[in-house]
């Protein structure tokens, strides 16, 4: 299957610090998303992103599939944007391949 | 999460019971996805299912688990004699031809 290595696997940052976080992946994909777990374990959409830049507020995306990443930006950090970051890539839509996650812990 | 229903969102069962967990997609999304998630750990594939069909259930014990997707009604994922192992979240994701996912919220089963 495909390797997903995600970087770092924990952050800690103060509010308002911008950070990256990054996501290899070994094979090629067709579909890359990223998701944030909140405290209360739900799991939310960011961005649908297999190729390109995306925005979203504070966040955006980038990958760039011909070199086997993606990375997400947060800018001007907040306290709500704590929790875990994983990264989903797939190939043929039949099994999506998950990241071990990055931990991002927002302090005030 | 676009209208991913799961349900019951908490499950306690002792061992040996039997554990039933329910998974409604949104209108349009034919994918379903089954994840099991241990606490601090990431999320683990279990299986994917169509319509009345199981395309890959690699992920997913040869024993005392089982899926499905009726034609009509939610996907069940079915987790017969249960063990203390088997505490965990287990989470449904689905999708259309776009191939984006969407998850619930999640079913937290604790076995006593």
């Amino acid at each position: 299957g495909i390797q997903v290595e995600q970087s770092p696997p924990d952050l800690i940052l103060q509010e308002g610090a911008n950070s990256t976080l990054r996501c290899n992946f070994s094979d090629s994909v067709n579909n890359l998303q990223w998701f944030h777990q909140n405290p209360w374990g739900q799991l939310i959409n960011l961005f649908y992103i297999p190729s390109g830049t995306k925005q979203n507020g504070r966040l955006s995306a980038t990958t760039v599939a011909t070199e086997r990443y993606s990375l997400l930006y947060i800018s001007s950090s907040q306290t709500t944007d704590s929790g875990v970051y994983f990264c989903a890539v797939t190939y043929n839509f039949n099994k999506f391949y998950f990241g071990s996650g990055t931990k991002l812990n927002v302090k005030p | 999460n676009a209208g991913v229903m799961q349900n019951p969102r908490h499950l306690v069962r002792r061992r040996g019971q039997e554990a039933r967990l329910r998974c409604s997609p949104m209108k349009g999304h034919s994918h379903v996805y089954w994840y099991r998630q241990l606490p601090e750990e990431g999320l683990k594939f279990m299986v994917y299912l169509q319509k009345e069909n199981i395309i890959d259930e690699s992920g997913m014990p040869k024993e005392r688990f089982s899926a499905e997707f009726p034609k009509e009604g939610p996907s069940i994922l079915r987790i017969q004699q249960v063990v203390r192992g088997d505490s965990a979240a287990y989470f449904c994701a689905c999708g259309g031809n776009t191939g984006e996912l969407f998850f619930g919220e999640g079913s937290r089963l604790t076995v006593l």
